[in-house]
C-alpha cells in the first residue's frame, strides 16, 4: 500500500509570496494528482501528472519519478488561494482508487 | 455540461440505521469511485465501479456496499451505522478506466451519525 506524506501540514503566508507544498510517496505510481479543497468540502482537480512539469496560470506542479516526490508551487499567492491542497496517487496497477495525503492547509493573509 | 452531482447534501442518522447515498457522474463517464473523508483527514478509497462492475475495494467492512446502474449513476449503502461513519462521502467520476484518468469530484454528502 502506498504511503503519501505531505509537508507542511499547515502554512500561513503573506499575499504575494511564493508557495511550495511537497508530496512524497513510497511505491511506484501510474499518476499523481494535486487537488484543492475549499471549506464545505468540494474538491477540484488541479493537475494530474505522470512525469515532468505542468503549469496552469499561477500554479506549477512538478514530479520526480525516481525520487518519488512531487511539488506544487503557487506564484504571486492571493488570499483566494487559501484552501487545503491534497496530493493523491494511483498505484502502478491503475486499480483500487486513489491514495491521499492528509493535505496541506494554506492560509494567505492580505 | 453538469458536473458530478451527489444527493443528499447533508444527512443525519442514528446508530444502527442504514443509509443510501447517490451519485450521478459527468455525462459520458463510465467510472465512479467513492471516498470517505473524516474531518481533518485526507479521503480514503471505498469502491470503484466501471461499466457496472466493481473494479476496486478499499479497506472497509462489509457494512459498506455499492452498485452502479446502467446509466452509470451509483449508490453507496452503509448498514448498521456507527458513530465513526460520520464523514464527508465523496464521489468521483472519470473516463476511461485506466490509471491515468482525471478524477472529477462531486460536492459530497455530509453524513452525521448520532
Amino acid at each position: 500500500k502506498n504511503e503519501v506524506e505531505q509537508s507542511p501540514q499547515n502554512l500561513t503566508a503573506q499575499e504575494g509570496e511564493f508557495i511550495t507544498i511537497n508530496c512524497s510517496y513510497s511505491v511506484g505510481i501510474s499518476a499523481l494528482h494535486w487537488l484543492q479543497q475549499h471549506p464545505g468540502g468540494g474538491i477540484v482537480s488541479l493537475f494530474m501528472l505522470s512525469s515532468g512539469k505542468k503549469k496552469h496560470g499561477r500554479l506549477i506542479a512538478t514530479i520526480n519519478i525516481q525520487e518519488k516526490h512531487s511539488s506544487l508551487h503557487i506564484t504571486a499567492s492571493h488570499p483566494r488561494d487559501s484552501a487545503v491542497y491534497i496530493c493523491a496517487v494511483r498505484d502502478g496497477r491503475g486499480a483500487d482508487g486513489l491514495t491521499f495525503g492528509k493535505g496541506t492547509h494554506l492560509i494567505i493573509q492580505p | 455540461d453538469a458536473g458530478v452531482t451527489q444527493s443528499p447534501t447533508h444527512l443525519i442518522k442514528t446508530r444502527g440505521q442504514q443509509v443510501t447515498l447517490r451519485c450521478s457522474p459527468i455525462s459520458g463517464h463510465k467510472s465512479v469511485s467513492w471516498y470517505q473523508q473524516v474531518l481533518g483527514q485526507g479521503p480514503q478509497f471505498i469502491f470503484q465501479y466501471y461499466e457496472k462492475e466493481e473494479r476496486g475495494r478499499g479497506n472497509f467492512p462489509d457494512r459498506f456496499s455499492a452498485r452502479q446502474f446502467p446509466n452509470y449513476s451509483s449508490e453507496l449503502n452503509v448498514n448498521a451505522l456507527l458513530l465513526g461513519d460520520s464523514a464527508l462521502y465523496l464521489c468521483a467520476s472519470s473516463s476511461p478506466f485506466r490509471g491515468t484518468d482525471t478524477q472529477y469530484f462531486g460536492p459530497g454528502t455530509r453524513l452525521t451519525v448520532l
